[in-house]
């Protein structure tokens, strides 16, 4: 089955202890993608990657750091977390089939909580 | 500055009616909208898309009317069914380097209820 999966689904961490969110696409996609979603802002873009070892940021990319050293995984590190990133974080990849066709599939998303 | 405007952040209908759902624009450079779907507790689904070289774009009971010229769009949903109820969010990307590796740029969403 096409699928994004991400780990851990919830995740409770206390402020500056250091933690990865993992992500896993089995689609052979070269896009990869990061968003945080919260109340009354939709989802807004963290990192992206286009391919293997090239990523750039999006729009909210302070605090966190990706990795992208094999196709498939696109890790969300986080090495010191905050109480201000606490949020639902989606990873997402994406394909294109055509010149004016292309789509993005999203994983079930990651809830942190940081205290 | 919110490029992406979903300005009504809830609707609600009667089973079998028409939903119509807006998203409205303001960077002129963008030239692929596309609309998701999301059930609580679960990421958001592709739903529908559009090209800017088009004005309509239909799959099954599923619409989307582009106006480039209001930066515009909307998403019909005809009939509208209880398992429709969700939350949708419109979104817009400009060409990048490469199809599919463009930025999404995302409205805020609406929710989407529709009573049996």
């Amino acid at each position: 089955e096409a699928q994004v999966t991400q780990n851990p689904r919830y995740l409770i961490t206390v402020t500056g202890k250091k933690l990865t969110v993992t992500c896993s696409q089995n689609m052979n996609h070269e896009y990869m993608s990061w968003y945080r979603q919260d109340p009354g802002l939709g989802l807004r873009q963290i990192y992206y990657s286009m391919n293997v070892e090239v990523t750039d940021k999006g729009d909210v990319p302070e605090g966190y750091k990706v990795s992208r050293k094999e196709k498939r995984n696109f890790p969300l590190i986080l090495e010191s977390p905050s109480p201000n990133q606490t949020s639902l974080y989606f990873c997402a990849s994406s394909f294109s089939s055509g010149e004016y066709s292309y789509e993005q599939y999203f994983g079930p998303g990651t809830r942190l909580t940081v205290t | 500055d919110q490029q992406v405007k979903q300005n009504s952040p809830s609707l609600s209908v009667q089973e079998g009616r028409i939903s119509i759902l807006n998203c409205d624009y303001t960077n002129s450079m963008f030239d692929y909208f596309l609309w998701y779907k999301k059930y609580p507790a679960e990421g958001p689904t592709f739903l529908i898309s559009i090209s800017s070289i088009k004005d309509k774009n239909e799959d099954g009971r599923f619409t989307v009317f582009l106006n480039k010229s209001a930066k515009h769009l909307s998403l019909h949903i005809v009939p509208s069914q209880p398992g429709d109820s969700a939350v949708y969010f419109c979104a817009a990307s400009e060409a990048g380097k490469t199809r599919g590796s463009e930025k999404l740029v995302f409205g805020k969403g609406m929710k989407l209820t529709v009573n049996p």
